[in-house]
Formats: C-alpha cells, structure tokens, sequence
C-alpha cells in the first residue's frame, strides 16, 4: 500500500530554516511527480510546489518562490522541501502528495506541523 | 492567476442529493479534480478528471463539468460525508502551478 510519511516539521523563529523530508513506499517513486501542500489552522488547501518524476522541472507557488527549495533523492525514495526565511505565515500542517503526471494528486500523507514564532 | 470559487457551506439532509459547484473561467476547458478532508484527516481524492472515482470511492459520488462551473454531486448524503471539499485544477500557463478552490463545508443535517 502506499505511504508517505512526514517529517521535520517542528517551531522555529522567523527568519529561520527547516527542512522537511517525505519518505515513500508502496509504489514507484520515481515514476511519480510530487507536491507538497500545506494547510495553516483554520484555513484551507494551499498548493506550495511540484517535482516532475525525474527533477527535471520544480514548480512554486508565488508565496514562497525564492524561499523555498523542492528536491528528491529518487534513489532513497524520499522528498525534501527546504525552507529558508521563514515567516509566520507559513505557520502550518504540510503534507506531500503524489501525482502521475503533474494532477491529481492520489495518495496524501498526514502532515506535518511548522510553527514559525518567536 | 486562474481563480476557483466554491460556496463556504453546503447543508443537505441524510439520504438527500448534495451539489457541491467549483466556479472559473471556461473551467470546462480544464481537468477538474475533487478532495474530501474530513476534520484532522489528510485529503482524500474522490473524483478526478472531472468525473472519474478512484477505487474504494463509492458510486454515490459524481462529477461534471462545463462551462464556467465544474459540480461534485454526492447521492443518497450519508452522515459520513460530511466532511470540507476542495476542487483544484493545473493552470498551465506561462508560470504553471496548482490552483485550489477555497473549500465547501458539507453539513449533514
């Protein structure tokens, strides 16, 4: 069955770094696109960025273009979304997802948490 | 940028019909697809490509769409559904990304 799990998420000030990770299993990585999603409380789906099956194309929401980096490691079948210059609006629950091409996204995984506060 | 526009609250009644619309410009043009999150849940793909159902979706969900407005119908409303809906759609243009519509909350009554 497919997993995507989450991780990395945690607090951090503003201004700060985190990089989350999103570990795949139960199918074949590396014939999928990625995104990662987040959700701030309350409020609703916010598409952040996509990852073509190979890397060759990286797509980003204007909200954090420039402050964050998407990336894959086909060969560890893991997902990485680096944040840089964080802001408190990006306080949120971020999820990966996959995608056989570019939409729909199929599997989701549960989140994980970034708290950005000082 | 493409905007998707969805009402902020559907009510039905158990084992009544509930249509959930996704609004957009010529949005039948486009490849629509559906998500169920339930409250402290991830979301769920329900319908994609306008009206295809993944596997393990039951056959009371539906879509259409055409025109300016893309509609996600949900028969015979169990209390189960209820749950946030989002549409989304790929704009392709020059600066592609995803763009999704800003939720309905379907209360089951």
């Amino acid at each position: 069955q497919v997993q995507l799990v989450e991780s990395g998420g945690g607090v951090v000030q503003p201004g700060g770094s985190l990089r989350l990770s999103c570990a795949a299993s139960g199918f074949t990585f590396s014939s999928y696109g990625m995104h990662w999603v987040r959700q701030a409380p309350g409020k609703g789906l916010e598409w952040v960025a996509f990852i073509r099956y190979d890397g060759s194309n990286k797509y980003y929401a204007d909200s954090v273009k420039g402050r964050f980096t998407i990336s894959r490691d086909n060969s560890k079948n893991t997902l990485y979304l680096q944040m840089n210059s964080l802001r408190a609006e990006d306080t949120a629950v971020y999820y990966c997802a996959n995608s056989p091409g570019e939409l729909p996204m199929d599997y989701w995984g549960q989140g994980t948490l970034v708290t950005v506060s000082s | 940028s493409y905007v998707l526009t969805q009402p902020p609250s559907v009510s039905v009644a158990p084992g009544k019909t509930a249509r959930i619309t996704c609004g957009g410009n010529n949005i039948g043009s486009k490849s629509v697809h559906w998500y169920q999150q339930k409250p402290g849940q991830a979301p769920v793909l329900v319908i994609y490509y306008d009206s295809d159902r993944p596997s393990g979706i039951p056959e009371r969900f539906s879509g259409s769409n055409s025109g300016n407005t893309a509609t996600l119908t949900i028969s015979r409303v169990e209390a189960g559904d209820e749950a946030d809906y989002y549409c989304q759609v790929w704009d392709s243009s020059s600066d592609p990304h995803v763009v999704f519509g800003g939720g309905t909350k379907l209360t089951v009554l």
